[in-house]
C-alpha cells in the first residue's frame, strides 16, 4: 500500500498570503496525484488531478505540481475562503490511498 | 447529483445497504466509489465498480462489502455484512472524474453508519 504523508498538519496563514502544502508518497506514483479540498460538514471537492491539472471550474490561485514522490499544492493568494482541510490522494496502485490532510486555517 | 441514504445505527455484526441514486448521468456508463470518513478523521476509499462491472475493494472491507448498481434505477449500493466498529463512519459514494477512474468528482453529501451495541 502507498502511503502519503501531507505535510505540515496544520497551516496558519493570513489571507492573501501564499500557500504551500506538501505530498510525499511511500513510493513513485508518477502523475497520478489528486488534491482535494473538504470544508467543514460538507463533502470533498476535487481541486487538481493528475499533479497539476485543474478540475473544471477551480479558480486559477489553485496550482499542483512535482512527480513521482514528491507533490506541492500551492495557493497563490489565499482567499477566505479556501480556509479547509486539503487532502491528496493517488491512483498509481491499489488500494486508492488518501494523505492524512492538511488544516489551513486563518491566523 | 449524488444522494446517498441508508445510514444508520447498527449493531456488530449486524448488516446494512447503502444506496446512491445518482442524477444527470448514468451510473453505468462511469465508474463509481464509495469512500468513508471516520468521524474526526481522514478520507479512506473503500471500493470501486468500473462501467464494465468489474470491482475493487480495500483490504479493510473485503470478503464483508460488496458494491454493486441497479442500471434500471441508476442506483450505486453497498452492502455492508459483518459490520464492526471501526467501520463507523460517513459514507460518501462519488463519480469518477471526466472519465478518469480514480479520480472523485463529484460526491454525494454523505450517510452516517454509526456500528455500537
Amino acid at each position: 500500500e502507498i502511503v502519503l504523508t501531507q505535510s505540515p498538519a496544520t497551516l496558519s496563514l493570513s489571507p492573501g498570503e501564499r500557500a504551500t502544502l506538501s505530498c510525499r508518497a511511500s513510493q513513485s506514483v508518477s502523475s497520478y496525484l489528486a488534491w482535494y479540498q473538504q470544508k467543514p460538514g460538507q463533502a470533498p471537492r476535487l481541486l487538481i488531478y493528475d499533479a497539476s491539472n485543474r478540475a473544471t471550474g477551480i479558480p486559477a490561485r489553485f496550482s499542483g505540481s512535482g512527480s513521482g514522490t514528491d507533490f506541492t499544492l500551492t495557493i497563490s493568494s489565499l482567499e477566505p475562503e479556501d480556509f479547509a482541510v486539503y487532502y491528496c490522494q493517488q491512483r498509481s496502485s491499489w488500494p486508492r490511498t488518501f494523505g492524512q490532510g492538511t488544516k489551513l486555517e486563518i491566523k | 447529483q449524488l444522494v446517498e441514504t441508508g445510514g444508520g445505527l447498527i449493531q456488530p455484526g449486524g448488516s446494512l445497504r447503502l444506496s446512491c441514486a445518482a442524477s444527470g448521468f448514468t451510473v453505468s456508463a462511469n465508474s463509481m466509489s464509495w469512500v468513508r470518513q471516520a468521524p474526526g478523521q481522514g478520507l479512506e476509499w473503500v471500493s470501486i465498480i468500473y462501467s464494465g462491472g468489474n470491482t475493487h475493494y480495500a483490504d479493510s472491507v473485503k470478503g464483508r462489502f460488496t458494491i454493486s448498481r441497479d442500471n434500471s434505477k441508476n442506483t450505486l449500493y453497498l452492502q455492508m455484512n459483518s459490520l464492526r466498529a471501526e467501520d463507523t463512519a460517513v459514507y460518501y459514494c462519488a463519480r469518477d472524474y471526466a472519465s478518469q477512474p480514480g479520480w472523485f468528482d463529484p460526491w454525494g453529501q454523505g450517510t452516517l453508519v454509526t456500528v455500537s451495541s
